[in-house]
């Protein structure tokens, strides 16, 4: 049974570009949320989805960002016209459909923006 | 307030010495609770969920009270591979996760 999945594991991009980050939930899992980490600072959650509807996305930016959790595929996080301060690990987690199971985490994307 | 407070740290302790971890959290109507351990540069991994009659795992305990919303997490016998950064999680269900600041820890030989 695969773990939470992550891609890229690594991203870089240029200010003003996008950054699209994929995550793939546990077999099984229909939760996913994602987190940032700052260097040196904790996870700071960002939203939490189900399958085809965003359940919580209180602490996401409200201009740039993105998420979605599609019937069919990966959840992804899009980060758009990206700048220096969006250089983060972005940790993707997912649990059963019981949302007070404990959550499993990918490996995580670090994105560096230039 | 913050929803999830955690002791500073860091802790600095000897190998072999025993620590415990604390951990407060503001919403009554949190249900679930977990210690994760986080290395540096790696995702979180669950260490142990918590129950309300308190629960050993090895070297680990963790106990719940309810009344105080506190949460503690006790290591005994310490190793060097018990270094890493501890969280401490409190979900609502059919909320979000909230995770604690995070403690610190690095046991020294």
């Amino acid at each position: 049974n695969a773990g939470v999945m992550q891609n890229p594991r690594h991203l870089v991009r240029r200010r003003g570009q996008e950054a699209r980050l994929r995550c793939s939930p546990m077999k099984g899992h229909s939760h996913v949320y994602w987190y940032r980490q700052l260097p040196e600072e904790g996870l700071k959650f960002m939203v939490y989805l189900q399958k085809e509807n965003i359940i919580d996305e209180s602490g996401m930016p409200k201009e740039r960002f993105s998420a979605e959790f599609p019937k069919e595929g990966p959840s992804i996080l899009r980060i758009q016209q990206v700048v220096r301060g969006d250089s983060a690990a972005y940790f993707c987690a997912s649990s059963p459909a019981i949302s007070y199971n404990e959550q499993f985490f990918g490996p995580g994307t670090r994105l560096t923006v230039l | 307030r913050k929803e999830v407070e955690q002791d500073p740290g860091p802790f600095n302790v000897p190998e072999g010495a025993t620590v415990a971890f604390n951990c407060t959290y503001s919403n009554s109507a949190s249900q679930s609770f977990f210690w994760y351990r986080q290395d540096c540069r790696k995702e979180p991994k669950l260490l142990m969920s918590v129950y309300s009659s308190g629960n050993e795992d090895g070297r680990f305990t963790a106990q719940l009270n309810r009344a105080s919303q506190y949460i503690s997490l006790l290591i005994r016998d310490s190793k060097l591979s018990d270094s890493a950064t501890y969280l401490c999680v409190v979900n609502i269900a059919g909320q979000n996760f909230v995770f604690g600041p995070g403690t610190r820890l690095s046991v020294l030989p």
